[in-house]
């Protein structure tokens, strides 16, 4: 089973440049999310979405642009790279937005350093 | 304030010893709770959910005082698989929100 699959597992970027970070679901989940994980903050939401066309602003959200046109796919988009965005990001998905029971499924992260 | 608190360790331990990490969250609103389990350089995994009544899985019990608003883990006749950080999360509305997690290390 492929679960929750983000591409590029790594990537090198320069200040100003711009990327798209992808994920894709096969499980049919409603809910998808980014978080990024940098040392001694923990975990942190980017961005959500509860369903396709429905997207909404996490913790950190600025710097970052999100769209779901279909149930299984959650680009997170860079807009001009910047040294503080050097982080671990994950995408996670789920049943439910992880009420009750709802378990996150997360991807296995990708690593993106802005020199 | 982070909604999520943890102490980070780490903690270090013997195998065969019990152990037990705390948690505390700030918004009495929250509805549900969880322990994730991340090992280094993976992604977080879901260990269990955490009642109201307290559960049990194996050599791992899990409770919550919602009064105190606060989330307690005891991991039983630690094993070296333990090895881990731990992640103590809250489901607040749409978001679930983690704890920067606690480290521990089991020793032989």
């Amino acid at each position: 089973n492929a679960g929750v699959t983000q591409t590029p597992k790594f990537q090198v970027l320069k200040t100003g440049q711009s990327m798209t970070l992808q994920c894709a679901q096969d499980m049919n989940h409603e809910y998808m999310s980014w978080y990024r994980q940098d040392p001694g903050m923990g975990l942190r939401l980017i961005h959500y979405s509860v369903g396709a066309g429905i997207t909404d602003q996490g913790e950190v959200p600025n710097g970052y642009n999100v769209s779901r046109s279909t149930t299984e796919d959650f680009p997170l988009r860079l807009l001009s790279a910047a040294p503080s965005q050097t982080s671990v990001y994950f995408c996670a998905s789920s049943f439910t937005s992880g009420r009750e029971d709802g378990e996150l499924f997360f991807g296995e992260g990708s690593r993106l350093t802005v020199l | 304030r982070k909604e999520v608190e943890q102490d980070p360790g780490p903690f270090n331990v013997p195998e065969g010893a019990t152990v037990a990490f705390n948690c505390t969250y700030s918004n009495s609103a929250s509805q549900s709770f969880f322990w994730y389990r991340q090992d280094c350089r993976k992604e977080p995994k879901l260990l269990m959910s955490v009642y109201s009544s307290g559960n049990e899985d194996g050599r791992f019990t899990a409770q919550l005082n919602r009064a105190s608003q606060y989330i307690s883990l005891l991991i039983r006749d630690s094993k070296l698989s333990d090895s881990a950080t731990y992640l103590c999360v809250v489901n607040t509305g749409y978001a679930l929100n983690f704890g920067k997690g606690t480290s521990l290390l089991v020793t032989p």
